[in-house]
């Protein structure tokens, strides 16, 4: 059984492209959530998503930062324009339901904004 | 708003010497408490958890306690190996909020010499 995969692991792009990060959840879970992890600080909350619905985006920045989770196909955190700032670790985690100690953390992709 | 607090590293210490790293939070309500583990270039996993107040989690020599009256879940290990060296964070889940989204500390990094 596949733990979470994400990819691309190392996503270099120049200021002004778009950035798409992909993440497939285990097997029969069908919770989603994304957190970014900024040099020498903790995770930070980002999106909560349930098949086809976004369910808490509280933490997202409110311009460029778009998610989905379809009904087929990996979730995905997509990231437009950006900036230096957007450099950091975007990790992916998801459960089988709302408890959060169902949570499986993906290794995550490292973007490095040019 | 909820928070977690964990104790500034880096922590450096010697193979067998005992390990505290502090992890106080702020919360309404009874939130779930976990301790996750970063190791270099990987994403986090699930060290121990506890769910209420008194509760003691322990995995791999690891343990913390739930401590409502202090508002803390410090980190302990009797006796540090050289493959702890890593990240600790201190997180926890507001179950009121919807879904299971989770608050983490900043981190603590361990760094133990042989």
């Amino acid at each position: 059984n596949a733990g979470v995969m994400q990819n691309p692991r190392h996503l270099v792009r120049r200021r002004g492209q778009e950035a798409r990060l992909r993440c497939s959840p285990m097997k029969g879970h069908s919770h989603v959530y994304w957190y970014r992890q900024l040099p020498e600080e903790g995770l930070k909350f980002m999106v909560y998503l349930q098949k086809e619905n976004i369910i808490d985006e509280s933490g997202m920045p409110k311009e460029r930062f778009s998610a989905e989770f379809p009904k087929e196909g990996p979730s995905i955190l997509r990231i437009q324009q950006v900036v230096r700032g957007d450099s950091a670790a975007y990790f992916c985690a998801s459960s089988p339901g709302t408890q959060s100690y169902g949570y499986t953390f993906g290794s995550g992709t490292r973007l490095t904004v040019v | 708003g909820n928070s977690v607090t964990q104790m500034e590293g880096p922590v450096t210490l010697s193979e067998e010497a005992f390990l505290t790293i502090n992890c106080t939070y702020t919360a309404t309500g009874y939130p779930s408490l976990f301790w996750y583990v970063q190791y270099p270039g990987e994403g986090l996993q699930l060290l121990l958890k506890a769910t209420k107040a008194d509760d003691k989690g322990s995995n791999k020599g690891f343990e913390a306690t739930y401590r409502k009256e202090t508002t803390s879940f410090h980190l302990e290990k009797g006796s540090v190996q050289v493959s702890d060296s890593a990240v600790y964070f201190c997180a926890l889940s507001d179950r009121g909020n919807q879904g299971g989204k989770l608050i983490f500390g900043q981190g603590t990094e361990l760094s133990v010499k042989p």
